[in-house]
């Protein structure tokens, strides 16, 4: 059974600072590894998704990495801002019965302090 | 392109009442995901819908159930409601080519309150 974790589960860092976020798994047999941004009380909106065949993926200030041997993904923000706080999720895609499942981790809510 | 559509977005139900809830998916999306978000156990699959038959199913009382339509919308339907299932009710839509750069899209959410 696949289990994702995030660590730390929440991070706090002053504006300008570089954010590092972990997620780790168990089962290396995955799809794709996807990161997503959640605002308090909404839906979720992807940020990025790693192929299992790449080692990382980038866009703009994100850029993330997938070690599948080790069953870790790293997810950096470069300069961050106070619009970067907001709770992000990790989620690894695995192919059930034909069918594209998501196991997710308990994400790690971060607050970008001005 | 018009992103994953859910409605209602808010609901307000009493223990034993049963609920349904509607997602519209990206146009061109054949496949359907539902998902359940608590404060407790963070974010767990329902299941998936493909083409109109029901292709994953997570580890979930029979009350939940779900169907989808010819227009690929989804429903999904809780019966007999308990104060546990008070939840945010995610649904997603993806292409589900095959390909893994098959990415999922997701609603905003349905939030049901049960009284």
């Amino acid at each position: 059974k696949q289990e994702v974790t995030q660590i730390p589960a929440a991070l706090s860092v002053p504006e300008g600072e570089n954010l590092v976020l972990n997620c780790s798994f168990t089962d290396s047999a995955i799809y794709n590894l996807q990161w997503f941004r959640q605002d308090p009380g909404k839906g979720l909106t992807s940020l990025l998704l790693i192929q299992s065949s790449q080692r990382e993926q980038t866009s703009g200030r994100l850029n993330a990495s997938l070690d599948k041997s080790s069953g870790r993904s790293t997810l950096y923000i470069a300069a961050s801002q106070p619009g970067d706080s907001a709770t992000y999720l990790c989620a690894v895609s695995t192919w059930v019965a034909a069918g594209n499942k998501l196991t997710f981790g308990g994400g790690t809510r971060v607050l970008v302090k001005p | 392109k018009a992103g994953v559509t859910q409605t209602p977005r808010y609901l307000i139900k009493t223990r034993g009442q049963q609920v349904t809830l509607s997602c519209s998916p990206i146009s061109g999306h054949r496949s359907v995901s539902w998902y359940q978000q608590t404060p407790g156990q963070g974010l767990q699959f329902l299941f998936e819908y493909f083409s109109e038959t029901q292709r994953n199913k997570g580890n979930f009382p029979g009350r939940f159930s779900g169907r989808q339509f010819s227009n690929s919308r989804s429903e999904m339907n809780v019966s007999t409601l308990e104060l546990g299932d008070s939840a945010l009710y995610l649904c997603a839509s993806s292409l589900s080519s095959g390909a893994s750069t098959d990415t999922q899209y997701f609603g905003p959410g349905t939030r049901l309150t049960v009284l």
